[in-house]
Order: structure tokens, then C-alpha cells, then sequence
């Protein structure tokens, strides 16, 4: 399979733990996004990278969120001292960092915090 | 960001065809119009992309008039598989673009 994949699909966690997510993107593609999404939204910007360069980050994005994409290869997303708030969809995606592209987006990490 | 306005939901009958018609009346000279669906469960999928006139693939058309200030995504003869949450997205593609989204249109389709 050669779309974005993201690791684990499922996460259940007690309230003040840590989590960590993990996004592989298509291979060529330098762009990498990360979103979050509740239920009945649309998909909310997190911050995205080109390359290993995290060039943009929502207000959304806490002191309690950080994002890594060493290398430029795959990216994680952590989150630190979880709070029930933080229970939504994770999704990344990514894309070319070209005219006229597409994002191409894997299938979401959802988190549950209890 | 051109701002874009779409309807929460729609419903329709298998074999039908399906407009969902976006408003963005401040599109820019080089904005381009991008539709997603999403189904449950699912990160969004891209559909299809236009600048102006008429756009069509395997899976919908995208009418664009001459003042691009709304667009129409066209879904002929719908089935239930085609029962999601459908995005139109208005940004140009290049440059720091981040694909923004909406709260979409809710498409349900029933037997």
C-alpha cells in the first residue's frame, strides 16, 4: 500500500498521559499535514511540514501538542498530560509541494481520553 | 482564504443525480476549487478540482460560471456507498497553501 498510513488507529488513554502518533506519508511527497477532527466538524489545521521544517502551527496547537518529522520522513504527533478535550480524530496527510496538487490523507488515529 | 459557504446536508434516492452547490464570492484570481468526501471513519478523499467552466472524471463533474463566485459539484446517479460528508475547499495551489475545510455537506443517500 503506497498512501498514508498512520499508526495506531485506535487509542484509548487515561486523562494526564502521554501519547504519541505516528504518520508515514507517500514516499515523494514533502508536504505533511496534521488535523484534528470531532465529531460533526470539518477537519481543524494542526501544523504542517515541508520537508523537516515545521513552517506553520494553529492557535489551535497547545504547549501540550508537538510535532516532529526528522529527516523529512515520517512525522509524530505528540500529545503530553492528555485532557478529555483532547479526544478527537487525528489526521494527517500529505502532498506535493506543487501547483495544482492534491493532499492525500490516511485513515486518522482516534483517541479517546478517559 | 476565499470563505466558503455550502448546506449542513441533503438527502436523495439511489439513481438520482446530486448537486451541492458552494458559495465563495471572494475567490481570488488564483484560487482554484477542490472538492473532498469523507466517509465515516475516514481521513477525506480527494474528488475533484477546477479553475473555471466545466470539469468531469469517473466520479462527479464540477460546474464553474464565469463569475466563479459558486461552484456545483455534480454526482450522477448516486448510490447509498456514495452516502458521506462532501467538502469544497477554495485556496490556490501553490505557494503555503493549507487545504482548509468546512463543515461540509452531509450527503445521505436513502434506497
Amino acid at each position: 500500500d503506497t498512501g498514508v498510513s498512520q499508526d495506531p488507529r485506535h487509542k484509548i488513554t487515561k486523562r494526564g498521559q502521554n501519547v504519541t502518533f505516528r504518520c508515514d506519508p507517500i514516499s515523494e511527497h514533502n508536504r505533511l499535514y496534521w488535523y484534528r477532527q470531532t465529531l460533526g466538524q470539518g477537519p481543524e489545521f494542526l501544523t504542517y511540514f515541508q520537508n523537516e521544517a515545521q513552517l506553520e502551527k494553529s492557535r489551535l496547537l497547545s504547549d501540550r501538542f508537538s510535532a516532529e518529522r526528522p529527516k523529512g520522513s515520517f512525522s509524530t504527533l505528540e500529545i503530553q498530560r492528555t485532557e478529555q478535550g483532547d479526544s478527537a480524530m487525528y489526521l494527517c496527510a500529505s502532498s506535493l509541494a506543487s501547483i495544482n496538487t492534491e493532499a492525500f490523507f490516511g485513515q486518522g488515529t482516534r483517541l479517546t481520553v478517559v | 482564504l476565499a470563505k466558503t459557504t455550502q448546506p449542513i446536508s441533503m438527502d436523495s434516492y439511489e439513481g438520482q443525480e446530486v448537486n451541492i452547490t458552494c458559495s465563495h464570492n471572494n475567490i481570488a484570481t488564483n484560487d482554484y476549487i477542490t472538492w473532498y468526501q469523507q466517509f465515516p471513519s475516514q481521513g477525506p478523499r480527494f474528488i475533484i478540482q477546477g479553475y473555471k467552466t466545466k470539469v468531469t472524471n469517473e466520479v462527479a463533474s464540477l460546474f464553474i460560471p464565469a463569475d466563479r463566485k459558486s461552484s456545483t459539484l455534480s454526482l450522477p446517479r448516486v448510490s447509498l456507498s456514495d452516502t458521506a460528508v462532501y467538502y469544497c475547499l477554495v485556496g490556490p495551489q501553490e505557494g503555503s497553501y493549507i487545504p482548509t475545510f468546512g463543515r461540509g455537506t452531509s450527503l445521505i443517500v436513502h434506497p
